[in-house]
C-alpha cells in the first residue's frame, strides 16, 4: 500500500525558501489517478490545503499562497515537492504530503504522511 | 473562498456515547464533502468522503450524511480510539478548505 513520508529541515530563516520532500513508497507518482498534494495546519488552527500537483501542466494552488508556492515532481526518484519561498513566521506550521483522489473517484485527500513541523525563525 | 464551521470546537464524551459533528458550508454545496481524523504526530486518516460513504476500512460507528450546507459526522459508540480531533472538507470548489476542527475528549 501507499506509503508517504515528508522530509525536509525543521527550522527555516525569515525570507528564505522552504524545502520539503515528500517521498513516495508502495505506488507511483506517475500513475495518472491522483493528485499530490500539500496541506499544512498552523499550531491550533484548522488544516489549510496549499495545492496539489498533477503535472506539470495541470496544477493548483490555494490563492493566498499562489505568488509563493511550487509543487513540483521528480518521477526519477518517487518523490514531490514543496517550495515556499520568502517564509515570516506565518509560515511556521506542521506541513503534510497527502495523496488526492479525483473527484469523479470519490475525492478527498485518502493517504497522508506524518506530517513535519516546521518553524521559521533567525 | 468557501467557509467550513465546525461545532462544536470541543466535545466532552465517554466510551459508548453518540456523538455528532456538525459541519456547515458558507455557501449551497456538492456532496463533496470529507471528514478527517486527526491525532497529534500521526498520519490523519481519511473516515468519510461524498458527504456520506464510508472509506474502505473505516470503522462502521462512523457515519456521515447531509447536503447543501449542513453536513453531520456522527460516531454510533464512542470507542477510546476515537477520542482525536475530527475535521470536514469541502471539494466543490477551489481553494479546497477545511473547517477549524472538533476536538472529542473524555
Amino acid at each position: 500500500q501507499v506509503q508517504l513520508q515528508e522530509s525536509g529541515p525543521g527550522q527555516v530563516k525569515p525570507s528564505q525558501t522552504l524545502s520539503l520532500t515528500c517521498i513516495v513508497s508502495g505506488g507511483s507518482i506517475t500513475s495518472g489517478d491522483y493528485y499530490w498534494t500539500w496541506i499544512r495546519q498552523h499550531p491550533g488552527e484548522g488544516l489549510e490545503w496549499i495545492g496539489s500537483f498533477y503535472s506539470s501542466l495541470s496544477s493548483y494552488y490555494n490563492p493566498s499562497l499562489k505568488s509563493r508556492v511550487t509543487i513540483s515532481e521528480d518521477t526519477s526518484t518517487k518523490q514531490f515537492s514543496l517550495k515556499l519561498t520568502s517564509v515570516t513566521a506565518a509560515d511556521t506550521a506542521v506541513y503534510y504530503c497527502a495523496r488526492e483522489r479525483f473527484i469523479r473517484d470519490g475525492g478527498g485527500f485518502d493517504v497522508w504522511g506524518q506530517g513535519t513541523m516546521v518553524s521559521v525563525s533567525s | 473562498d468557501i467557509q467550513m464551521t465546525q461545532s462544536p470546537s470541543t466535545l466532552s464524551a465517554s466510551v459508548g456515547d453518540r456523538v455528532t459533528i456538525t459541519c456547515r458550508a458558507s455557501q449551497t454545496i456538492s456532496s463533496c464533502l470529507a471528514w478527517y481524523q486527526l491525532k497529534p504526530g500521526k498520519a490523519p486518516k481519511l473516515l468519510i468522503y461524498q458527504a456520506s460513504s464510508l472509506q474502505n476500512g473505516v470503522p462502521s460507528r462512523f457515519s456521515g450524511r447531509g447536503s447543501g450546507t449542513e453536513f453531520t459526522l456522527t460516531i454510533s459508540s464512542l470507542q477510546p480510539d476515537d477520542f482525536a480531533s475530527y475535521s470536514c472538507q469541502q471539494c466543490d470548489s477551489y481553494p479546497w478548505t477545511f473547517g477549524q476542527g472538533t476536538k472529542v475528549e473524555i
